[in-house]
């Protein structure tokens, strides 16, 4: 199993503003991922962080406006650029172990963000 | 398309009932499921995850049955308590992916 934190756990934010989010695991991991639940919904898949390349995004998410760092096999942020209310949500950073990503995934505790 | 559904969006039951949540997918053809428990503002609790290859995983209290021919996973809890109360997701990577796929959950709540 992997176990991950991620900081900050929470914040108020003002519109128009970046924050950055990171992922720690404690184990050297083959692909990370971030995740956005936005409020009464379920999870949706942002991107997918690359470690030595640019990460791959999902429909509908874009790089400049969620950039993402990969420096490593344990660690990874993802920015929330130019935050408007409606990136109002929880963002969940979630990591496959190295042998078989299809195996199975862990999720971080997520970090809720409030964007006024 | 690739999709998960989860019925009934929200239940509500007496403290002791066991109960049934139901998770269906759309591709038989599939990696693996997970069940997850999320409590309210907070991150994902995974309680059963069920390869392929198998039909059923047990914890404690809870048993998930995975039937992939007919695309549906059922979470059973019994002797449901108010500590259950939570939002409990079915997520499924499909095969030839490597990403989940989660559902739309369903709230339950556990009246004491």
């Amino acid at each position: 199993s992997a176990v991950i934190s991620q900081k900050p756990s929470r914040d108020i934010c003002q519109r128009g503003t970046s924050l950055t989010i990171q992922c720690q695991v404690d184990s050297q991991v083959t692909m990370m991922f971030w995740y956005r639940q936005q409020p009464g919904q379920s999870l949706t898949l942002i991107a997918t962080a690359n470690q030595g390349s640019e990460a791959t995004y999902e429909s509908g998410f874009v790089i400049d406006k969620f950039p993402i760092s990969r420096p490593n096999l344990t660690f990874s942020t993802l920015t929330v650029s130019n935050m408007s209310p409606e990136d109002s949500s929880i963002y969940l950073c979630s990591v496959g172990t190295a042998n078989n990503i299809q195996e199975t995934q862990y999720f971080g505790p997520g970090t809720r963000l409030l964007v006024l | 398309k690739q999709e998960v559904t989860q019925i009934p969006a929200a239940l509500s039951v007496p403290e002791g009932e066991n109960l049934v949540l139901n998770c269906s997918f759309t591709d038989s053809a599939i990696y693996n499921l997970q069940w997850f428990r999320q409590d309210p503002g907070k991150g994902l609790t995974s309680l059963l995850l069920i390869q392929s290859s198998q039909r059923e995983q047990t914890s404690g209290r809870l048993n998930a049955s995975l039937d992939k021919s007919s695309g549906r996973s059922t979470l059973y809890i019994a002797a449901s308590q108010p500590g259950d109360s939570a939002t409990y997701l079915c997520a499924v990577i499909f095969s030839g992916t490597y990403k989940y796929i989660f559902g739309t959950g369903t709230r339950l709540k556990v009246l004491a």
